[in-house]
């Protein structure tokens, strides 16, 4: 089955940008999915399809998608974006949606 | 959008339990449906999936043959019947709209909690 790694977490200071790795083989391949989960609530979609944003997401969202690995990038680090995240695809081979392991976030 | 799921509870492993998605604030019936739940201080985990039309369906290996995911395009509902239940199913369910031309997901409901427990 189609695994994607996540490394556990992230520290950024505010203002400062923070990069999230989701491996995977081939991952350039497919569409990738980001989404942010802060405690207690359910996830939202940050962005989908490697690199578009849905609306009322900021643009200091973004992402990008190659070879092995595809990369969420968060500029300019605000408090609230202290949260997990998450990668997801689609694995056409057996038509199963998949996670990856999930990013802690944390804002210093 | 709205998605808001029913049905959780309390059971007893070997029990069986169905969940219920009520859609609201879009054409449900052209949309395919999802299912992934959060097993406590866990990630998330897709279980299943259903296409617009109930034409295609997918079921994660860890819960194959045991739940079966449906939908009433009438009723603007999704469900979960989940069979023979495990203590390793305990966790919040959350149903999931898909993205139009995509795979990705862009509404979640608030989830519902299944705790089996002995």
């Amino acid at each position: 089955s189609y695994e994607l790694t996540q490394p556990p977490s992230v520290s950024v200071a505010p203002g400062q940008t923070a990069s999230i790795s989701c491996g995977g083989t081939n991952i350039g391949r497919k569409s990738v999915h980001w989404y942010q989960q802060k405690p207690g609530q359910a996830p939202i979609l940050v962005v989908y399809d490697d690199g578009d944003r849905p609306s009322g997401i900021p643009q200091r969202f973004s992402g990008s998608n190659s070879g092995n690995t595809a990369t969420l990038t968060i500029s300019r680090v605000e408090v609230g974006d202290e949260a997990d995240y998450y990668c997801q695809v689609w694995d056409s081979t057996s038509g199963h949606r998949v996670f990856g392991t999930g990013t802690k976030v944390s804002v210093l | 959008v709205q998605l808001v799921e029913s049905g959780g509870g309390l059971v007893k492993p070997g029990g069986s339990l169905r969940l219920s998605c009520a859609a609201s604030g879009f054409s449900f019936s052209s949309y395919s449906m999802n299912w992934v739940r959060q097993a406590p201080g866990k990630g998330l985990e897709w279980v299943s999936s259903i296409s617009s039309s109930s034409g295609d369906i997918y079921n994660a290996d860890s819960v194959k043959g045991r739940f079966t995911i449906s939908r009433d395009n009438a009723k603007n509902s999704l469900f979960l019947q989940m069979e023979s239940l495990r203590v390793e199913d305990t966790a919040v369910y959350y149903c999931a709209k898909q993205i139009g031309g995509s795979s990705g997901f862009d509404y979640w409901g608030q989830g519902t909690l299944v705790t089996v427990s002995p």
